[in-house]
């Protein structure tokens, strides 16, 4: 099984910031990796898909990258409704694995 | 406009057995690919299970392989989750979801909660 690690936890920014978050696979996912975004009480929404891939109505603020076993997620410019968890997802082989999750909180 | 709608979900003694459903609309259900995910109470997603468009091969979580099975009648548009010999920690919140494409997922049903507990 894959194991998908992502760091930080948790994520203070200020509306406006750029936020950096990171994705590490315990091998090789190519660039079979997605982004989810999930707000409180609400359903995960897809962000970004084949490492770099805006999904369709995502707005160009949030920038997939990375290959392999490193990836990032930024968000360029941190809107309020861009606070939420961020979920890394490998989806190379089976069993897909998610990752632990990342908080982007309000500093 | 696609759509996912979940049902079933319930309170059920440990040992005891839900049948989780999921009818859609809005797409041509039989050409994608499309999994169960769960969410525990203030946890992480975790995939639990896949089934394929058409050749209706299926994918199972080691945690669920021989409790849980996924299966689709692409005529009347709905994914199936049978679930048995249930635990306490199947205790979640458990998502349909269509594939985009391969298995990332574009679309996500509200989600309907199953506890388990006596």
């Amino acid at each position: 099984e894959i194991v998908m690690t992502q760091s930080p936890a948790t994520l203070s920014v200020s509306p406006g910031e750029r936020a950096t978050l990171s994705c590490r696979a315990s091998q090789s996912v190519s660039s079979n990796l997605a982004w989810y975004q999930q707000k409180p009480r609400q359903t995960p929404r897809l962000l970004i898909y084949g490492a770099s891939t805006r999904a369709t109505g995502i707005p160009a603020r949030f920038n997939g990258s990375g290959s392999g076993t490193e990836f990032t997620l930024t968000i360029s410019s941190l809107q309020s409704e861009d606070f939420a968890v961020y979920y890394c997802q490998h989806y190379n082989n089976w069993p897909l694995t998610f990752g632990g999750g990342t908080k982007v909180e309000i500093k | 406009e696609v759509q996912l709608l979940e049902s079933g979900g319930g309170l059920v003694q440990p040992g005891g057995s839900l049948r989780l459903s999921c009818a859609a609309s809005g797409f041509t259900f039989s050409s994608y690919a499309m999994s169960w995910v769960r969410q525990a109470p203030g946890k992480g997603l975790e995939w639990v299970s896949s089934i394929s468009g058409r050749t209706v091969s299926t994918k199972y979580a080691d945690s669920v392989k021989g409790r849980f099975t996924i299966s689709r009648d692409n005529s009347k548009n709905t994914l199936y989750m049978q679930m048995n010999s249930l635990r306490a920690e199947d205790t979640a919140v458990y998502y349909c979801a269509k594939s985009r494409d391969a298995y990332n997922y574009d679309y996500w049903g509200q989600g309907t909660l199953v506890t388990v507990s006596s």
